[in-house]
């Protein structure tokens, strides 16, 4: 199993312009989420999807939108790139968490995202 | 919403010596309490986690303790080898009976260093 891939692993965007983050889980896992790290400011949540078809708000959900595309699928895109947005982005799968378990979250490589 | 504290941001042991970092958090609905461990240029990975019935947890060289009045957790690392050198981050979480929380608030990180 190639478990959580993240696609590209280094990006250079000019502000305004536009991408999109692809991540995929081989685990079968109802659960993705989208967080970025910064240095010093450790990982932030951006957007999460419960299960296939529903998405929600993190804590920095600005600038960002995603689309759960399946089970397997959720992508990560910025309209109008900004400096702010340089950062590495991490993707993360799980199953549903709660109190009968669920709750570790297996993580891709990441992508170094910079924008000029 | 749930706020992470870390501390230190960098510590530096020599090998065989112990490691401790410690979190607080500031819900006192949190209920479980994950540590993961990031390596240079990978995703986190988790290493070891406690729910708050529970007062501490061992796992080989790893073990965390939680004082639930105190809100506050430990990571303890004993017998450091180099490979234990990366970045670690605590992390809090409510688990609800009734549903799920997906939100999983972190700290920003500690580096530590194991020195042969």
């Amino acid at each position: 199993n190639a478990g959580v891939t993240q696609t590209p692993k280094f990006q250079v965007l000019k502000t305004g312009q536009s991408m999109t983050l692809q991540c995929a889980q081989d685990m079968n896992h109802n659960s993705m989420y989208w967080y970025r790290q910064d240095p010093g400011m450790g990982l932030r949540l951006i957007y999460y999807s419960a299960s296939e078809g529903t998405t929600d708000k993190g804590e920095v959900p600005n600038g960002y939108n995603v689309s759960r595309l399946n089970k397997r699928e959720f992508s990560l895109r910025l309209e109008s790139a900004a400096p702010s947005q340089t950062s590495v982005y991490f993707c993360a799968s799980s199953e549903v968490p709660g109190i009968a378990g669920g709750n570790e979250q297996f993580f891709g490589p990441g992508t170094r995202l910079t924008v000029l | 919403g749930e706020n992470v504290e870390q501390h230190p941001s960098t510590l530096s042991v020599q090998e065989g010596d112990s490691a401790v970092i410690k979190c607080t958090y500031s819900d006192s609905a949190s209920n479980y309490f994950p540590w993961y461990k990031q390596e240079l240029g990978k995703g986190p990975q988790l290493i070891i986690d406690i729910r708050s019935n529970v007062g501490e947890k061992k796992d080989q060289r790893i073990a965390v303790t939680l004082n639930k009045t105190a809100k506050h957790f430990s990571l303890h690392i004993t017998e450091t080898q180099p490979e234990d050198s990366a970045v670690y981050f605590c992390a809090a979480r409510s688990l609800n009976s009734g549903g799920s929380n997906y939100k999983l608030t972190f700290g920003k990180g500690t580096l530590l260093t194991v020195n042969p």
